[in-house]
């Protein structure tokens, strides 16, 4: 079965950095686009990145362009997110996410059919 | 960017009614060259990560109890749970995955009259 674990989170002074990982197992990971999803305490969900299968592609939001790097590494089954310029409404739990099988002629769906359980960010000084 | 509002807020519902939640995207999430739709729907319980129920507006994903049904068009959608159980108690969202910014809706909190 499918099984997306995170890690890297803590906490961390605002303007300082910090390195998701997501390993994945349960399924060919170089064959979907995966993304990031993040969830402010007691708010909702609000999607920040992803990036193709191959690396190749990748969007961000603008609530994190220019500060966040997502990446992957097939070989490993992992998904990274690279924050940098950290603020304290960065503060969430960020989920890794698998995107669904993607429509015919279609490379991605857009929509995630697994979560991880999730890394608590915590920005403050 | 394509705004998503679910209606209600919240809602209380005794169990084995009806709980209906709906979903409105600030433009159509209709894709004209497939004819699909681009809309998706996740349960979460607390302390969990969300769960897809729903993809293509009405696609239910493996697993998910018939009780469930997603439906809709064009920007109004709506998700129904039939016979409501104690364990669908949950806050659900919708999501639009037709363009990037994918955005979700506020959600919906649905509890036990």
């Amino acid at each position: 079965q499918v099984q997306l674990v995170e890690s890297g989170g803590g906490l961390v002074k605002p303007g300082g950095s910090l390195r998701l990982s997501c390993a994945a197992s349960g399924f060919s990971f170089s064959d979907y686009f995966m993304g990031w999803i993040r969830q402010a305490p007691g708010k909702g969900l609000e999607w920040i990145s992803y990036i193709s299968s191959s690396g190749s592609s990748k969007y961000y939001a603008d609530s994190v362009k220019g500060r966040f790097t997502i990446s992957r590494d097939n070989a490993k089954k992992s998904l990274y997110l690279q924050m940098d310029s950290l603020r304290v409404d960065d503060t969430a739990v960020y989920y890794c996410a698998k995107d669904g099988p993607p429509p015919q002629y279609y490379d991605s769906s857009g929509f995630y059919d697994s979560w991880g359980q999730g890394a608590l960010v915590t920005v403050s000084s | 960017d394509i705004v998503m509002t679910q209606s209600p807020d919240s809602l209380a519902v005794s169990l084995g009614e009806r709980a209906t939640i709906n979903c409105k995207s600030s433009q159509s999430v209709l894709f004209s060259s497939n004819n699909k739709i681009f809309l998706a729907w996740y349960q979460q319980k607390p302390g969990q990560p969300p769960k897809l129920l729903f993809y293509w507006a009405s696609t239910r994903e493996s697993g998910v109890p018939d009780r469930f049904s997603g439906s809709g068009s064009g920007t109004d959608f709506t998700l129904t749970i039939n016979s409501l159980q104690a364990e669908d108690v949950a806050v659900y969202y919708c999501q639009q995955h037709y363009r990037t910014p994918y955005t979700f809706g506020q959600g919906t909190k649905l509890e036990i009259k």
